[in-house]
């Protein structure tokens, strides 16, 4: 089985710029989750898809993050514009249908580094 | 507010060594779900447990134990026989219960195992 395809792995732009992630769940996975891990820290819930519906964005800072999952299968997170603080990794994680308390699996992350 | 802390930033042990790596949690629900997640130098986390509320037998998996006391909200994994390939960050992790994927996690603990 594949797992949780995440690009790019790295990307370097400058504060106030625009930059895009993308992440292929595991097939047949209904939800997505997208984490932010600033180094040194947990990951931390930004938003989480049900098929192509928000289930959770209460820790997403819609000022300048969004997020979308057409069709309920990829999903692109963009950040605009970026600032100091948004250098982390961004990691995407999926789980079969909604349970209790899912098990999720991860892709390897796209490292965000704002100068 | 549920919190999840893990005391130990780094850890540093000898090939062969037996290791526990300490997890204190908050919560004032009654049923909740405990989670242990690895993080390798690769990136992705990789889920090693899943524990919910009301069961607090230990655990064994391999070298790897876990012991769960709700008396004092801990949740403690021990390696034994401590392996250079469990060099990682690992991650303890607390879910409501039914919040699906929130997870909410640790600092995390830095394993170093020299050979």
């Amino acid at each position: 089985e594949a797992g949780v395809a995440q690009s790019p792995r790295y990307k370097i732009i400058e504060k106030r710029q625009s930059v895009a992630f993308w992440c292929n769940p595991i097939s047949g996975h209904a939800t997505l989750y997208w984490y932010q891990q600033i180094l040194g820290q947990g990951p931390k819930l930004l938003i989480q898809f049900q098929n192509n519906g928000v289930v959770d964005d209460s820790q997403l800072p819609k000022d300048r993050f969004s997020a979308e999952r057409l069709k309920g299968v990829d999903s692109t997170l963009k950040i605009q514009p970026a600032k100091l603080e948004d250098s982390a990794v961004y990691l995407c994680a999926s789980s079969p249908l909604q349970g209790v308390a899912n098990v999720l699996t991860f892709g390897a992350g796209s490292r965000l580094t704002v100068l | 507010a549920q919190k999840v802390t893990q005391a130990q930033t780094e850890i540093s042990v000898v090939e062969k060594e037996d290791v526990t790596l300490d997890c204190v949690y908050e919560t004032r629900d009654t049923t909740y779900y405990l989670f242990w997640y690895k993080q390798p130098p690769s990136g992705e986390l990789v889920f090693l447990i899943r524990r919910n509320s009301f069961d607090e037998q230990n655990e064994i998996s391999g070298r790897y134990s876990w012991n769960f006391q709700k008396s004092t909200s801990s949740f403690n994994f021990t390696i034994t026989a401590s392996q250079v390939v469990d060099s990682a960050v690992y991650f303890c992790a607390l879910i409501l219960y039914n919040q699906g994927g929130k997870l909410i996690f640790g600092q995390g603990t830095e394993l170093s195992v020299k050979p």
